[in-house]
């Protein structure tokens, strides 16, 4: 299965900042997506990250709020900008294994608090 | 947005005991139901993939069934061991591999 890596594992951000995520995988992989966990929530996906072309975003999520790069088939980044307090969360990136099933499999995710 | 949901949100039980709970969505558009493990400051854990009804899957003293007609998974423990301890989280798939996370199980096993 993909090993894949997220930077930061945490971090505490003051409001109006903003915060780029990183996600490596060890194999190329078509399907890249990007998770969150709000305290008490299930895992919601927000986008799925598309190499070389712009992410495909859920409802209730746009772009200028959650601005997402996939330069090649082994990494992306998640930005969440502008932070509030609600932005609270984490944050989860997963990869499809196409030698696995179609399996999702995930990062360790990024624990971010908002002040 | 499909509605899917986990009961009970948390369990406590002893070492030793066995356990289950279950995952219900809509049976619609489905494809796949995938269990997942996910133990605090760690990856969620990819348990099962099932896709057709009235599959069984089995990994050690953990096993699942699936019913797509009515639209719910079952997740059995046999002899809990405090490593169980952990949010087991379900979500169905449609075509696209498009997953819908329940709001997860939280199990705490007490040695």
């Amino acid at each position: 299965s993909a090993v894949i890596s997220q930077k930061p594992s945490r971090d505490i951000c003051q409001r109006g900042t903003s915060l780029t995520i990183q996600c490596q995988v060890d194999s190329q992989v078509t399907m890249m997506f990007w998770y969150r966990q709000q305290p008490g929530q299930s895992l919601t996906l927000i986008a799925t990250a598309n190499q070389g072309s712009e992410a495909t975003y859920e409802s209730g999520f746009v772009i200028d709020k959650f601005p997402i790069s996939r330069p090649n088939l082994t990494f992306s980044t998640l930005t969440v900008s502008n932070m509030s307090p609600e932005d609270s969360s984490i944050y989860l990136c997963s990869v499809e294994d196409n030698w696995a099933g179609n399996e999702q499999f995930f990062g360790p995710g990024t624990r971010l608090t908002v002040l | 947005i499909l509605n899917v949901e986990q009961s009970p949100q948390s369990l406590h039980v002893q070492e030793g005991d066995s356990t289950n709970f279950t995952c219900s969505f809509p049976s619609s558009n489905f494809y796949a139901l995938h269990w997942y493990r996910w133990e605090t400051a760690k990856s969620p854990e990819a348990l099962f993939v099932m896709t057709l009804n009235g599959d069984e899957k089995k990994k050690g003293r953990i096993s699942a069934t699936l019913n797509t007609k009515e639209g719910y998974s079952y997740l059995y423990i046999k002899g809990s061991q405090p490593e169980d301890s952990a949010t087991y989280l379900c979500a169905p798939g449609n075509a696209g591999n498009m997953l819908t996370f329940g709001g997860g199980t939280r199990l705490m096993v007490k040695p």
